[in-house]
């Protein structure tokens, strides 16, 4: 089975802080993924990396930025929390390869409030 | 612009009666199409897919029906349980060279399953 592991479930962060988000998969896979969830919104993409070191931005990136110095850890770096950035954060991943059957698979989240 | 629509923030149905879900998408480039189901507080879980060229694809109590001229699918649960009662979220991907296996992801149906 695939295993997607975020460090931690429930975090609160103060205004300001720089809060580090940790991802890690077991599976091998090329492409990580980070969303938020919010209500009504669905998931949103922040960033994604296809490989060690490489980084897109996806719709969200403002106030977000990432890491990615191993395959199996992608890390998402809030700079200064803001409290618009309180949400459940979600990690995914999924193989590079060609079959077409593009599944990604998700960590449980983590949900960040920020006071 | 939301390419991917579910319509329905929320459905409610009787136990052991069909549930269906619906979802609409713009983008006639899509060509594969997932189900994720979300538990509060938990990761959403890949449930089933379809390739565009098919346009239906069944696993056990699940059905999901692709139209492609019309741009929309639904899933079918039959018979509804209790346990079912979760988000949807429906998501759609462009395969392929040079594919970046991004998911667009649409906004999520609450079900909720009455005993």
């Amino acid at each position: 089975d695939v295993k997607v592991t975020q460090s931690s479930r429930y975090l609160v962060k103060r205004t300001g802080e720089k809060v580090f988000l940790e991802c890690v998969q077991d599976m091998d896979h090329e492409n990580m993924f980070w969303y938020r969830q919010d209500p009504g919104l669905g998931l949103r993409l922040i960033y994604f990396s296809y490989d060690v070191k490489m980084k897109e931005k996806g719709d969200i990136p403002e106030g977000y930025s990432v890491s990615r110095e191993k395959k199996e850890r992608f890390s998402l770096i809030l700079e200064s929390a803001s409290t618009n950035q309180t949400s459940m954060y979600l990690c995914a991943s999924t193989s590079q390869g060609n079959t077409g059957k593009n599944i990604q698979y998700f960590g449980a989240g983590t949900r960040l409030s920020v006071l | 612009d939301q390419q991917v629509k579910q319509n329905s923030p929320s459905l409610s149905v009787q136990e052991g009666r069909i549930s269906i879900l619906n979802c609409d998408y713009t983008n006639s480039m899509f060509d594969y199409f997932l189900w994720y189901k979300k538990y509060p507080a938990e990761g959403p879980t890949f449930l089933i897919s379809i390739s565009s060229i098919k346009d239906k694809n069944e696993d056990g109590r699940f059905t999901v029906f692709l139209n492609k001229s019309a741009k929309h699918l639904s899933l079918h649960i039959v018979p509804s349980q209790p346990g079912d009662s979760a988000v949807y979220f429906c998501a759609a991907s462009v395969s392929g060279v040079g594919a970046t296996n991004k998911l667009i992801f649409g906004t999520g149906t609450l079900l909720a399953v009455q005993p």
